[in-house]
């Protein structure tokens, strides 16, 4: 049975660089798996970031940016904001279901 | 404006059923993919089950198959997940999401509807 993991935690300064991944305990994360990532607030209903690897929703600021990293999915976010203070988790497509990771929490510091 | 709006949880005692819906609105419902997705209290989001635009195709976690059945009506804009003999480890909020276009995911979601386990 395929298990995702993500970082449980990470911090990052106001400004800087962080780049979370999300791997597969089945092998090398591909573009087959279309990862998604998705930002969690307390309180809050997930919201989509990324889909498909690299595509960004209408509404995902310019600063999150989603790629494949060695054989991993990752999601980077650049010039890290105060709101940017969150649990995101990334989502992997296997033969028809879909698998999130247990979430990384990210602290902005 | 894309909205879904769950509704259908509830406490129920351990073995017992409940219908969750998730009604939507702002887009053409009969054209996408839909997902539920749950969060048990302090935990991380699961995906739970999808279906395609006509309910041809159905996809299950394994820890609900045989217990879970998603469903649709495109008539009435609806999706529903019918849960039978629920067990304490099924608690958690539920969420309605809407698929992306043209690849695996989702992109807009509801707030959610709470389905407590307990006798």
């Amino acid at each position: 049975q395929t298990v995702v993991t993500q970082e449980p935690s990470l911090t990052v300064s106001p400004g800087g660089t962080v780049t979370l991944t999300c791997a597969s305990t089945t092998g090398a994360v591909t573009s087959g798996n279309y990862p998604n990532w998705f930002q969690q607030k307390p309180g809050q209903a997930p919201r989509a970031l990324i889909y498909n690897t690299n595509n960004k929703h209408s509404w995902t600021p310019a600063r999150f940016s989603g790629s494949l990293l060695g054989d991993r999915a990752a999601l980077t976010l650049s010039g890290v904001q105060p709101e940017d203070e969150a649990d995101y988790y990334c989502l992997l497509h296997s033969d028809g279901v879909q698998i999130f990771g247990g979430g990384t929490k990210l602290t902005v510091l | 404006e894309v909205q879904l709006v769950e509704s259908g949880g509830g406490l129920v005692q351990p073995g017992g059923s409940l219908r969750l819906s998730c009604e939507a609105s702002g887009f053409t419902f009969n054209t996408y993919w839909m997902s539920w997705v749950r969060q048990a209290p302090g935990k991380g989001l699961e995906w739970v089950a999808n279906i395609n635009q006509d309910g041809s195709e159905k996809y299950y976690v394994d820890s609900v198959k045989g217990r879970f059945t998603i469903s649709r009506d495109n008539a009435r804009n609806s999706l529903y997940l019918q849960v039978n003999s629920l067990k304490a480890e099924d608690a958690a909020v539920y969420y309605c999401a809407r698929g992306t276009v043209a690849s695996p995911g989702t992109d807009y979601w509801g707030q959610g509807t709470l389905v407590t386990v307990s006798s």
